[in-house]
């Protein structure tokens, strides 16, 4: 992997269904990984910043996980709700205070 | 704390003529960004500052993009002569020095259409 790459690039879900999606990033020169949430006409939001192999972080019903040996991360969405629409954006930083690399997003859109 | 701002939030304009966006960051936040995010793509990194000084403008296409932060704190973005491909929102950021991450706040963006 060269670059920051987000699958799937949209996903619709059901209010009330869980869902997850993937972040992939290049494992050499890690040093962290970046989670943002960006609604419509809002700022982007930080979610999680991660850093170890393994490493969990959970922020109410939303949780990552991060794997820096084959350059991965999940962010999953429990019991969806219409609030949690939005685009989610993840980006590497190859070192301390380096440029963030953003992926292009995964849209979720929450059906009522 | 206030957050980034900046304006203005919409903006539409006919190709070949200038735009400029104004960001105002967090204050004390030495560092300030500039993103071009295109529908479909990943924020990309035009300029960032430190200070009034530019840290990194690799991929900012100077013969039509310029940006200054002519006294470390609000920072303007201008676009002479805009082209059709230039349609995107533009994010501002701005984060702190010396942490162990590069955490950045955004602001809400310019949505620019080119026309």
């Amino acid at each position: 992997i060269l670059n920051v790459e987000q699958s799937p690039q949209s996903l619709h879900v059901q209010e009330g269904d869980s869902t997850n999606f993937t972040c992939s990033f290049p494992s050499s020169n890690f040093y962290a990984l970046h989670w943002y949430r960006w609604e419509t006409a809002k700022s982007p939001e930080a979610l999680f910043v991660m850093t170890l192999n393994g490493d969990e972080k959970k922020k109410g019903r939303i949780s990552a996980t991060l794997n820096t040996k084959e350059g991965y991360s999940y962010l999953y969405i429990k019991g969806s709700q219409p609030e949690d629409s939005a685009t989610y954006l993840c980006a590497s930083e190859k070192a301390a205070g380096n440029k963030l690399t953003f992926g292009g997003g995964t849209r979720v859109l929450v059906k009522p | 704390e206030a957050g980034v701002a900046q304006s203005p939030r919409y903006k539409i304009i006919e190709k070949r003529q200038s735009v400029a966006f104004w960001c105002n960051p967090i204050s004390g936040h030495a560092t300030l960004y500039w993103y071009q995010q295109i529908l479909g793509q990943g924020p990309k990194l035009l300029i960032q500052f430190q200070n009034n000084g530019v840290v990194d403008d690799s991929q900012l296409p100077k013969d039509r993009f310029s940006a200054e932060r002519l006294k470390g704190v609000d920072s303007t973005l201008k676009i002479q002569p805009a082209k059709l491909e230039d349609s995107a929102v533009y994010l501002c950021a701005s984060s702190l020095v010396g942490l162990a991450h590069n955490e950045q706040f955004f602001g809400p963006g310019t949505r620019l259409t080119v026309l």
